[in-house]
């Protein structure tokens, strides 16, 4: 069982159009992440959700919105997508916040924004 | 804020040679420090860590060492291997930043030749 898992793995699109991945954990954790990898490998905290609520929420554009049903599922939902939103998008998991300890990444979603 | 910075890649080495990645931070409390490694095509893995000054972090041949006086926490490996051809990326955890999530630097490509 993969314990975190993201969907879709590819994700190509028009400017304009609204997307969204999905993602998943099944190791217990409390709190979930999104991160954005841009085409030069650098990761950039986007949100953080602990136990539904939002802890982090960095410069965003407010296009971006995730959405946290319950404490295993952190989705991120983009509207009106631009070239810039191209990158790979990374979900993660840890337990507690504060993140003394190990995060747990998903396998990313490559966006392809045309 | 707290920061992280690393060696520019890529590093090109043939196998069997002798690894060295730096990495110095800023951080305004007591950091936890990590090396995470990305491997193609997949997300970031845990490769070792270190929560306090002088501990040394070890994992897979990789080692870390804390050192407080210098801020710095560099990889070494004695021998690479064409596996190891990754990007790596060193983070820290700032305990006295509340819900601060880890903080990455810019990682570090390695290419492993036979």
């Amino acid at each position: 069982d993969t314990a975190v898992s993201q969907t879709p793995k590819y994700l190509v699109t028009q400017m304009g159009n609204d997307k969204s991945i999905k993602c998943e954990q099944n190791l217990g954790h409390d709190t979930m992440y999104w991160y954005k990898q841009d085409s030069k490998k650098f990761l950039k905290i986007m949100f953080s959700y602990n136990n539904k609520e939002l802890i982090i929420n960095e410069t965003v554009p407010n296009r971006f919105s995730p959405k946290s049903p319950d404490k295993a599922h952190l989705n991120l939902h983009i509207n009106s997508l631009e070239l810039g939103d191209s990158a790979v998008y990374f979900c993660a998991s840890s337990s507690g916040t504060g993140v003394t300890g190990e995060l747990f990444f998903g396998e990313g979603s490559r966006l392809t924004v045309l | 804020g707290d920061s992280v910075t690393q060696m520019e890649g890529p590093v090109t080495l043939s196998e069997e040679a002798f690894l060295t990645i730096n990495c110095t931070y800023t951080a305004t409390g007591y950091p936890s420090l990590f090396w995470y490694v990305q491997y193609p095509g997949e997300g970031l893995q845990l490769l070792l860590k270190a929560t306090k000054a002088d501990d040394k972090g070890s994992n897979k041949g990789f080692e870390a060492t804390y050192r407080k006086e210098t801020t710095s926490f560099h990889l070494e490996k004695g021998s690479v291997q064409v596996s190891d051809s990754a990007v790596y990326f060193c983070a820290l955890s700032d305990r006295n930043s509340g819900n601060t999530p880890l903080v990455f630097g810019k990682g570090t490509r390695l290419s492993v030749i036979a």
